[in-house]
């Protein structure tokens, strides 16, 4: 079996400085990581992923994500949040590179304060 | 990028009525899709996978006579909710891959239902 936790259900900053959104996961395998971004009436998209390469993994719009194994986690940053960076967060884990039914963390919502 | 559509976008049918949701992949073949449910501000919540030209697989707690899937085509699965209930309400997203050629995942818009 496994899973995720997304351990802050909100996360605040203001525009311009740094941005970190934690995830857990679990996992009886070598897991695939994703990050996708859920805009408002918009579809998911993805935003990274770590599929046993390399453990930094830089994705689009300036995130990049670091896989720990001895810590299970696999966070996502970006060195400075923009206005249009704020959206829903999902930390995914797949046992099969993503060609399986996904497991989603509960989300994290991004608020960038002007 | 590849591109999954949903039809409708947004739907209300009223109790006891069934509702068609469609999802296309547009200009890839889709070897296997998925359907999954997401509760207001809430997770996505897989329900069932559908391989091109078998029965559907579904998670356990869904039930398969209400939430009925067809994936006749390369391009097309269906999602028919039968007498439906207001708890039947909820956001509804698919996702296809063309499986073993890639493993990325691509999602569709969603469907919202809401049953009254």
């Amino acid at each position: 079996a496994q899973s995720v936790t997304q351990l802050d259900s909100h996360v605040s900053v203001s525009e311009g400085t740094p941005v970190l959104l934690r995830c857990n996961y679990s996992s009886s395998y070598s897991p695939s990581l994703f990050w996708y971004v859920q805009h408002p009436n918009k579809g998911l998209q993805l935003l990274l992923k770590y599929t046993s390469a390399a453990t930094l993994v830089k994705g689009i719009n300036g995130f990049e994500a670091e896989f720990k194994k001895s810590e299970t986690s696999f966070h996502l940053t970006k060195p400075s949040a923009h206005m249009s960076d704020a959206a829903e967060y999902f930390c995914v884990v797949s046992e099969w590179g993503g060609a399986d039914g996904l497991t989603f963390g509960k989300g994290t919502h991004l608020i960038i304060q002007p | 990028g590849a591109v999954v559509s949903q039809h409708p976008s947004r739907v209300i049918c009223k109790s006891g009525t069934s509702v068609k949701i469609e999802c296309r992949s547009l200009d890839f073949q889709a070897t296997t899709m998925f359907w999954y449910r997401q509760f207001p501000k809430q997770s996505l919540m897989l329900m069932a996978t559908s391989n091109e030209g078998s029965k559907a697989t579904y998670e356990q707690g869904v039930e398969k006579d209400k939430f009925l899937i067809n994936h006749a085509s390369l391009t097309l699965s269906t999602l028919t909710v039968t007498s439906a209930h207001p708890e039947d309400s909820s956001f509804y997203i698919c996702s296809a891959i063309d499986y073993p050629s890639s493993y990325e995942q691509y999602f569709g818009p969603g469907t919202r239902l809401t049953v009254t």
